[in-house]
């Protein structure tokens, strides 16, 4: 009930395409998702986040689309540059103050050059 | 925005010894914080929380007397791995939450502590 699964496991795209990166829930009380970018020996860093009475959100290169009835959520970076090759993981919670973070596997992006 | 920070970045400690990690929510109040312990290529295990005056409550198979979190101040945690051995070693990260940050649920991580035990 408390997993999140992501995927793939890591991903390899050319610089200038489009990474896209998968999330599942089971818990249907979920209604925080948030993406987080982490850099070898580097805390994660939030990157962007949804609540489910959106089904879209985007910020610069980056986008989260939400399906709430699949329970599914996805983030795509679009025009990928080797900057932001680095491990992406999901993540979801329940809004109350205390609420911890279930976190993904991660997926481990390359960007080439 | 919310900042945490965590101190020190890396430490190498003896096998025996104890080693204190401390995170700091430098300029928001947090109530609650959070400990996660991360392996080479895996995901962040939640090991505690840690609540301000109060005790931490443990996630299943995380050892309380092993790993002490102290939450004394709205800014403050601590982590003291106690007799650390080799396999303690790993990437251990600290989380707060801002209650006021973005939507209401921003959680900000500190940058990690890299523990080494030889």
């Amino acid at each position: 009930q408390q997993q999140v699964k992501q995927s793939p496991q890591s991903l390899i795209v050319q610089k200038g395409g489009i990474s896209i990166i998968n999330c599942a829930y089971e818990n249907t009380a979920f209604d925080y998702f948030p993406w987080y970018q982490q850099f070898p020996g580097k805390g994660p860093a939030l990157l962007i986040a949804i609540r489910p009475d959106v089904s879209e959100k985007k910020e610069g290169r980056f986008t989260i689309s939400f399906n709430k009835s699949a329970k599914q959520f996805s983030l795509h970076i679009m025009d990928s540059q080797p900057g932001v090759s680095a491990t992406y993981f999901c993540a979801a919670s329940i809004g109350t103050s205390g609420s911890r973070l279930t976190f993904g596997e991660g997926t481990q992006l390359t960007v080439n050059p | 925005g919310a900042v945490v920070s965590q101190h020190p970045s890396w430490v190498i400690c003896k096998s025996g010894t104890s080693v204190k990690i401390e995170c700091r929510s430098l300029d928001f109040q947090a109530t609650t914080m959070f400990w996660y312990r991360q392996f080479p290529k895996q995901s962040l295990m939640l090991m505690a929380t840690s609540n301000e005056g109060s005790k931490a409550t443990y996630e299943q198979g995380v050892e309380k007397d092993k790993f002490l979190i102290n939450h004394a101040s709205l800014t403050l945690s601590t982590l003291t791995v106690t007799s650390a051995h080799p396999e303690d070693s790993s990437f251990y990260i600290c989380s707060a939450r801002d209650p006021v940050q973005g939507m209401g649920y921003g959680y900000t991580f500190g940058s990690g502590t890299r523990l080494t035990v030889v």
